[in-house]
């Protein structure tokens, strides 16, 4: 079956670094998700990408697609303490008929006092 | 901006009572996804809904999990008798087009069994 394979599995970062994660699958994707969950707290979208090659950009976020549609990256510009959480991509293939979510298994992002 | 909706936040209760988890999707989403979600680990997905019919039930433990959407707008998911296995969060998600629109997820119920 499809495996998502997302690393780092943790970062330890000073704060106002630049901080970069990815996801490559096994498989071709059509969607990359990005989502980000603080303790407690369901996932919030971050960026969606539908196009291979896309780059997107939320804020000081910014993701793209890649042109093999087999991976994803997720990058975070000058980090701040609120960005701490876990961060997982997930990914959607149309020859699925439910489109249904592969997920990562997180990169649990912390910021060193 | 519109949100996905779960009550309640938290729930405890022995093993072997029942427990129910309430959803109410954001409104115009068709699709509805109930997903568990062990601490440390990604989202597992339980049930998905079209409307108010079951597409995907395949990872649901249908001897003791249940989960309606009887009008096609919130949903609710049972557990009974409840184990100690159970304990996890429970995260209710809706999406308007699956893959071409995301899903939005509500914030979660956090079911301890004890």
């Amino acid at each position: 079956g499809q495996q998502l394979n997302q690393s780092p599995q943790s970062m330890f970062i000073q704060e106002g670094e630049d901080v970069s994660m990815n996801c490559t699958s096994s498989s071709i994707f059509n969607t990359w998700l990005w989502y980000k969950q603080d303790p407690g707290e369901g996932p919030v979208l971050l960026i969606a990408l539908y196009k291979a090659g896309e780059l997107t950009s939320n804020g000081r976020l910014t993701a793209q697609f890649g042109i093999t549609r087999k991976d994803s990256f997720l990058n975070i510009s000058a980090s701040i303490p609120s960005d701490v959480g876990i961060y997982f991509c997930a990914g959607q293939s149309l020859m699925d008929s439910n489109y249904q979510l592969i997920w990562g298994a997180g990169t649990k992002l912390i910021i060193k006092p | 901006e519109a949100e996905v909706a779960q009550s309640p936040r938290y729930k405890i209760t022995e093993k072997s009572q029942a427990v129910a988890f309430w959803c109410d999707p954001i409104s115009g989403h068709a699709t509805l996804y109930w997903y568990r979600q062990i601490l440390g680990q990604g989202p597992e997905l339980l049930v998905q809904f079209q409307d108010e019919s079951v597409v995907d039930d395949s990872q649901l433990p249908k001897d003791r999990f249940s989960a309606e959407r009887l009008k096609g707008v919130d949903s609710t998911l049972k557990i009974q008798p409840a184990e100690l296995g159970d304990s996890a969060m429970y995260l209710c998600a809706s999406s308007f087009n699956p893959g071409r629109s995301p899903l939005h997820f509500g914030n979660g119920t956090r079911l301890t069994v004890t």
